[in-house]
């Protein structure tokens, strides 16, 4: 069964304006949360994280929000840039949960000029 | 270099072939991970290494997958007898963190493709 899961398999958004990428768990054990970047024929690249005490972390143009109750986080990126497409993986992961990260499916993003 | 390297980066076999993918992990780095990226999909968790024991296989597809690092170092997956749906790219991964999984930092990746 799938603990993380991100639904949008694909989102598109103009130059300048926020993207929104949304992203679900199951395990309530989860309690670390991180966003990836990946570019074709690369690996992925943090980007940004947060822990379950928080519900919100910003870095730059980039925020993660984290609702617990919900079990459900987001990352903005605003303003976007066209640098910024790239497929984004969500990530989970809690001591209690084994220690490796669970990915999501992914999201791919294009930022169109 | 700095980061984790893999070897190769691609390789193309035929099926029933044997198969040797490498992770060189970054330095000091006491956690490693093998994941795997079919076309289209998420990052597939495979095995993890702390130190050179492996606490944790559970992602491994079938018994003609293993694994194994020597040195708390180098890491090797091997997949005998090799499938069409084994095709994807294997990732590798090291991290500072010992005991639950903070920031992991990947590799480039071994595309495998099988005929």
């Amino acid at each position: 069964d799938q603990q993380v899961k991100q639904n949008s398999p694909s989102l598109s958004v103009q130059e300048g304006r926020i993207s929104i990428l949304n992203c679900d768990y199951t395990n309530s054990m989860f309690d670390y949360f991180l966003w990836y970047k990946k570019y074709p024929a690369e690996g992925p690249t943090f980007l940004i994280s947060i822990s379950s005490i928080k519900d919100k972390n910003e870095d730059g143009r980039f925020t993660v929000f984290l609702n617990k109750s919900a079990k459900h986080l987001s990352l903005h990126i605003v303003p976007s840039q066209p640098g910024d497409s790239a497929v984004y993986f969500c990530a989970a992961s809690g001591r209690a949960a084994g220690n490796k990260l669970t990915f999501g499916g992914g999201t791919r993003v294009l930022v169109k000029p | 270099g700095a980061g984790v390297s893999q070897s190769p980066s691609n390789k193309v076999t035929e099926k029933g072939k044997d198969v040797e993918l490498r992770c060189d992990p970054i330095s000091g780095h006491t956690a490693l991970y093998w994941y795997r990226q079919s076309l289209g999909q998420g990052l597939e968790f495979l095995i993890y290494f702390q130190g050179n024991s492996a606490p944790d296989k559970s992602g491994l597809p079938s018994d003609r997958f293993s694994a194994e690092r020597t040195g708390g170092s180098v890491s090797t997956l091997t997949i005998q007898r090799t499938q069409q749906e084994d095709s994807a790219v294997y990732l590798c991964a090291s991290s500072s963190v010992s005991g639950g999984a903070g920031e992991l930092f990947f590799g480039e990746g071994s595309r495998l493709t099988v005929l």
